[in-house]
């Protein structure tokens, strides 16, 4: 069973905002998680780190239009008025001893 | 600034080794863990090994033991990945990336800066 499962696609159109979901497998619900952003060709970007009790803390220069929220095991970004250079795939990843876990992604398309 | 350049990357025969190289500036680079990264055509990212930041502590996925040796070089601000017995399924864009603390164990065990990664392609 993997540990954060993620969306393959979500889409939204520009303007509007979305939410992407990062699932904790059970006997993980309590972890944090971090979010990163990938565009195309590029290294990723970290966005935000994401706890239990859903208040995060935003890397460099992350606009307050990204903000993350948490329920039960559910790890949430939210990204508010949605800009075309948000079109970017996003991972969820969590760490444990020794190891440190990605989710399979969530390609966000910016209509 | 924090910057990360990764280099190294190649085209190698499956079987061979490979060392890949990744500069640190812009931050104490002695003071924190930091990880490899790949990426496989078309995929989603996978943790290869983590190192603490005195190097004494080192982690490494079970698709890479045995194989792979992350190491630290403080003095050159300067991370290491050698890699040996090659195959296919290795090839990826690698990725360096800073740790947020020291330790590489499960204290806050996320990434705040990335490089932008270097090419291994293994072929013959």
């Amino acid at each position: 069973q993997d540990v954060l499962t993620q969306s393959p696609s979500a889409s939204a159109s520009l303007g509007a905002s979305v939410k992407l979901t990062c699932t904790l497998s059970s006997g993980h619900t309590s972890y944090a998680i971090a979010w990163h952003q990938q565009h195309p060709e590029k290294g990723p970007r970290f966005l935000m780190k994401l706890n239990s009790d859903g208040s995060h803390i935003r890397g460099d220069g992350i606009p307050d239009r990204f903000s993350g929220s948490s329920s039960g095991a559910e790890r949430y970004l939210t990204i508010s008025s949605l800009q075309s250079e948000d079109e970017a795939d996003y991972y969820c990843q969590t760490w444990v001893t020794g190891s440190r876990l990605f989710g399979g992604g969530t390609k966000l398309t910016v209509l | 600034e924090v910057q990360l350049l990764e280099s190294g990357g190649d085209l190698v025969q499956p079987g061979g080794s490979l060392r890949l190289s990744c500069a640190a500036s812009g931050f104490t680079f002695s003071s924190y863990a930091m990880s490899w990264v790949r990426q496989a055509p078309g995929t989603g990212l996978e943790w290869v090994s983590v190192i603490s930041s005195s190097g004494g502590s080192t982690y490494n996925a079970d698709s890479v033991k045995g194989r792979f040796t992350i190491s630290r070089d403080n003095s050159k601000n300067t991370l290491y990945l050698q890699m040996n017995s090659l195959g296919a399924e290795d090839t990826a864009v690698y990725y360096c990336a800073k740790e947020v603390g020291p330790y590489g164990g499960n204290t806050n065990g996320y990434f705040d800066y990335w490089g932008q990664g270097t090419l291994v392609t293994v072929s013959s």
